[in-house]
């Protein structure tokens, strides 16, 4: 069974400083997204890593996969409060196969 | 932006009843999706959908559970004799298949 671990799960941090977000696998994957929720809200995608040492970058977000380690990182530069959200990370096996997530980072960005 | 649509948004229905809730994909998206998302919790996979027939589901979506794709745009999740414990958000996807999935609004299902 596939298994998706992220961590923190939650992560308090004031504007302007950075952190990672860190999502372990564990069985072999080179497919994972990054999503992000706001509260009661839907899963919005933010990035799509499909090869190892795939980077991505949007903003002040950088999202990042290592393969052989079956581990995903997503940086936050600067953190705004606008970033305030749960982000999960999710794994599948093939194209269109089931999504596996991780339990979620709820992220506060304080002013 | 295409999206996916979901109705209703919010569902409320007493113990025992059956409810259907009802997902609009992406128009030339080939693979739909259900989810759900207890309150709190991560997001589980209950059934993909391919080819007009299921291609995958998980351990939770036993007999109580069906999906359907009435006609060529909606796709549907069908609850036989609902139990407390299904209130969640369900959430529907869909895909091209090599891209992230599309996720709708959801359809907060609350089991009285």
């Amino acid at each position: 069974e596939l298994k998706v671990e992220q961590n923190p799960l939650f992560l308090s941090m004031q504007e302007g400083k950075n952190y990672t977000i860190y999502c372990n696998y564990s069985t072999t994957s080179d497919r994972l997204y990054w999503y992000r929720q706001d509260p009661g809200k839907s899963l919005e995608s933010l990035f799509v890593l499909l090869s190892n040492g795939a980077v991505k970058q949007e903003g002040r977000l950088m999202a990042s996969l290592d393969t052989k380690a079956r581990l995903s990182t997503l940086h936050i530069t600067a953190a705004v409060h606008d970033l305030s959200a749960t982000y999960f990370c999710a794994v599948d096996w093939v194209s269109g196969s089931r999504l596996t997530f991780g339990e979620g980072t709820q992220l506060t960005v304080n002013p | 932006e295409p999206e996916v649509t979901q109705t209703p948004s919010h569902q409320v229905t007493q113990m025992g009843q059956e409810v259907i809730l009802r997902c609009v994909p992406i128009s030339n998206h080939l693979y739909f999706y259900w989810y759900r998302q207890i309150l709190g919790q991560k997001v589980e996979f209950l059934v993909s959908f391919y080819n007009n027939e299921i291609s995958e589901k998980s351990e939770i979506f036993d007999d109580q559970f069906s999906v359907e794709r009435p006609d060529g745009s909606n796709f549907t999740l069908k609850i036989r004799s609902t139990k407390l414990e299904d209130s969640a958000m369900y959430f529907c996807a869909s895909s091209e298949g090599n891209q992230p999935q599309h996720f709708g609004d959801g359809t907060r299902l609350s089991i009285l």
